[in-house]
């Protein structure tokens, strides 16, 4: 099974400045990562897939890159709304195989 | 725009089975993977299995003994069912779209708000 890996568990950022999550996979994925937010009481909303594409509605501040095992979500000038859990997630081809990192919280400082 | 509604009880004595629905509105179930996601209180996300309309299925190994996913395509509605449960069961369970993308299924674009089923005596 491959693992994701996040980084940090938390990470504490002022509002108007950038943040950076990171996603390690503990083996190859390609480009099938995408991100999720999350609020509290809420389900998951999607980010970003296939490593980059920004999903329907996605504001552009909201940016994903990296290959392989090595991941990063980006938000370019964090607003108000910003602050969630955010969880990467891969998929694997065969045998299919879906698993989460454990997600990072981003608060405010 | 689709929206995604699970049903059934919200509490599950041990060692019963959990038995959830998905109604898919304002779109077809047809030519899309389904899934189920759970999520424990304060926890992280696992994915349980998916389903194609057709019904192709596909398990995590780690749940494949317990769980058994269906599709009603007449009712446009998908099932899981979890046999044998714990009260390491006890989680929030989302239904999810996956759409295909480059060839692939990678991702869930599409969420349920969640079901909290409570496995407790």
């Amino acid at each position: 099974e491959i693992v994701m890996t996040q980084s940090p568990a938390t990470l504490s950022v002022s509002p108007g400045e950038r943040a950076t999550l990171s996603c390690r996979a503990s083996q190859s994925v390609s480009s099938n990562l995408a991100w999720y937010q999350q609020k509290p009481g809420q389900a998951p909303r999607l980010l970003i897939y296939g490593t980059s594409t920004r999903a329907t509605g996605i504001p552009a501040r909201f940016s994903g890159s990296g290959s392989g095992t090595e991941f990063t979500l980006t938000i370019s000038s964090l607003q108000s709304e910003d602050f969630a859990v955010y969880y990467c997630q891969q998929y694997n081809n065969w045998p299919p195989m879906y698993t989460f990192g454990q997600g990072t919280k981003l608060e405010i400082k | 725009q689709v929206h995604l509604q699970e049903s059934g009880p919200g509490l599950v004595k041990p060692s019963e089975t959990l038995s959830l629905t998905c109604t898919v509105s304002g779109g077809s179930i047809s030519s899309y993977y389904w899934s189920w996601i759970r999520q424990p209180a304060g926890k992280g996300l696992e994915w349980i299995g998916r389903m194609y309309f057709s019904g192709n299925t596909n398990y995590n190994p780690s749940l494949e003994s317990r769980v058994t996913l269906s599709v009603d395509t007449s009712k446009n509605q998908f099932s899981l069912k979890m046999i044998s449960v714990t009260a390491a069961d006890t989680a929030v369970y989302y239904c999810v779209r996956i759409p295909r993308y480059s060839g692939t299924y990678s991702y869930f674009d599409q969420w349920g708000q969640g079901a909290l089923v409570t496995v407790s005596s």
